[in-house]
């Protein structure tokens, strides 16, 4: 069966620091993979999505990149963070109709 | 822009009664359109994927409709409970991107 995998769960990193979010899929081939966030008093917003490796999309224009440099992981990224970036950030991998979303990654920039 | 819409944003319903809400969408482009039940800071829960003009789903308490052709849907919750106090968001598949709207936060009074 397919699984998603999702880390870390918490995250409280400073201002101006490097991020590193990861997703992994496990049980199936060439998903598609995604990345979501949730901010304050917002829906779920998507912010890239990857129909293969090294193929991104960027729904957004932000702080953010995503890279994947295998069929079932998929990471987001930053450089320097900001206070605006905190959220909580849900990776998804789908097969024709069908979404597997993690468990979520909440993240605070303090 | 892909725009989903969701209303009405809140709803405050008494313990027992019967409510629904609305999602609307592009009519164009359809693939899919999802029903989620969702607290804030976890992984959706997936209540419905809807793929034929005219479908209606049923899970237990909770039903859906579909209308491909004016771009809307209906999600109806019969005798709300409070363990039904939640945020429903539908989402949209179209060319490979699932894309969310608001969302509906439902509260039930006892």
């Amino acid at each position: 069966s397919q699984t998603i995998h999702q880390w870390p769960a918490t995250l409280v990193q400073p201002v101006g620091s490097p991020l590193s979010l990861e997703c992994t899929v496990e049980g199936t081939s060439n998903p598609n993979l995604y990345w979501y966030r949730q901010a304050a008093g917002r829906g779920l917003q998507l912010l890239f999505y990857s129909v293969g490796i090294g193929q991104i999309s960027s729904e957004v224009p932000q702080n953010l990149s995503a890279s994947r440099p295998q069929d079932r992981q998929f990471i987001l990224s930053s450089k320097k963070l900001l206070l605006s970036d905190s959220g909580f950030y849900l990776c998804a991998w789908s097969w024709g109709a069908e979404y597997t979303f993690g468990s979520g990654t909440r993240l605070t920039v303090v | 822009i892909l725009n989903v819409e969701q209303s009405p944003q809140s709803l405050h319903v008494q313990e027992g009664d019967s409510t629904n809400f609305t999602c609307s969408f592009p009519s164009s482009n359809f693939y899919a359109l999802h029903w989620y039940r969702w607290e804030t800071a976890k992984s959706p829960e997936a209540l419905f994927v809807m793929t034929l003009n005219g479908d209606e789903k049923k899970k237990g308490r909770i039903s859906a409709t579909l209308n491909t052709k004016e771009g809307y849907s209906y999600l109806y919750i019969k005798g709300s409970q409070p363990e039904d106090s939640a945020t429903y968001l539908c989402a949209f598949l179209g060319a490979q991107k699932l894309v969310f709207g608001q969302g509906t936060r439902l509260t039930i009074n006892p």
